[in-house]
């Protein structure tokens, strides 16, 4: 069975500080790597994908992929209050096309405090 | 405005009960997908569908079926609605082509589903 883990926290951490969010997966076949961002009430909205080994940067967020590991995690540098939300980590077995869907963890709560 | 929409955005029925939620994306893409986020605030697939095959997983009672009258529309149909049957269902859609992100899904904003 296709898992993801990671910490439902609350991750608490302050304003302008660097935020890290880690994610571990089970399905060594799985191929894309997401970040969503969800608040409260609202609809997940991707944040950032990953395909390959190595450090994805965008702005403020920066993901890391290791598949070895089996791991992935999201950076957020200088952390605003706005940031405040849930972090889904996804992952996906086949990429570049394929009507499979996404496999969600079931997400960190990180707090940014002012 | 380009989007994923759901319809209705709440919805509030008693046990037993046949109910639909419509979805509905003017992005052109050409996969569907709904999922089921619980009180736990879980997200989950429940079926992937593009014009060439429908994913179902298997943990979703055949009493959901989902129907597509076109490319653009995925509707969710749930027969003899149950308490547990009470989440928040989002509709999602992705467009796999060259030279874009194949695998991004783009959310619905969500339909509250209450059983009472």
């Amino acid at each position: 069975q296709k898992e993801v883990e990671q910490n439902s926290g609350p991750l608490s951490v302050p304003e302008g500080a660097i935020a890290s969010l880690n994610c571990t997966y089970s399905d060594r076949g799985s191929q894309s790597f997401f970040w969503y961002r969800q608040y409260s009430g609202k609809s997940p909205e991707l944040i950032m994908s990953i395909y390959s080994n190595g450090d994805k940067e965008d702005g403020r967020f920066t993901a890391q992929l290791n598949k070895a590991s089996q791991y992935v995690s999201l950076l957020i540098r200088d952390s605003q209050p706005s940031d405040s939300a849930t972090y889904l980590c996804a992952v996906k077995r086949f990429s570049g096309g394929g009507a499979d869907g996404l496999t969600f963890g079931k997400g960190t709560h990180l707090i940014i405090q002012p | 405005d380009t989007a994923v929409s759901q319809t209705p955005k709440y919805l509030v029925t008693q046990m037993g009960n046949d109910k639909s939620i419509k979805c509905e994306q003017n992005l052109g893409h050409d996969t569907m997908y709904w999922y089921k986020q619980d009180s736990k605030k879980f997200l989950k697939i429940m079926f992937s569908y593009n014009n060439k095959e429908l994913i179902i997983n298997e943990t979703v009672p055949n009493r959901f079926s989902p129907k597509s009258p076109d490319k653009a529309h995925l509707n969710l149909h749930i027969n003899s609605l149950e308490l547990g049957d009470s989440a928040v269902y989002f509709c999602a859609s992705s467009h796999h082509m060259l030279n874009s992100d194949p695998d991004t899904q783009y959310f619905g904003p969500g339909t509250r589903l209450t059983v009472l």
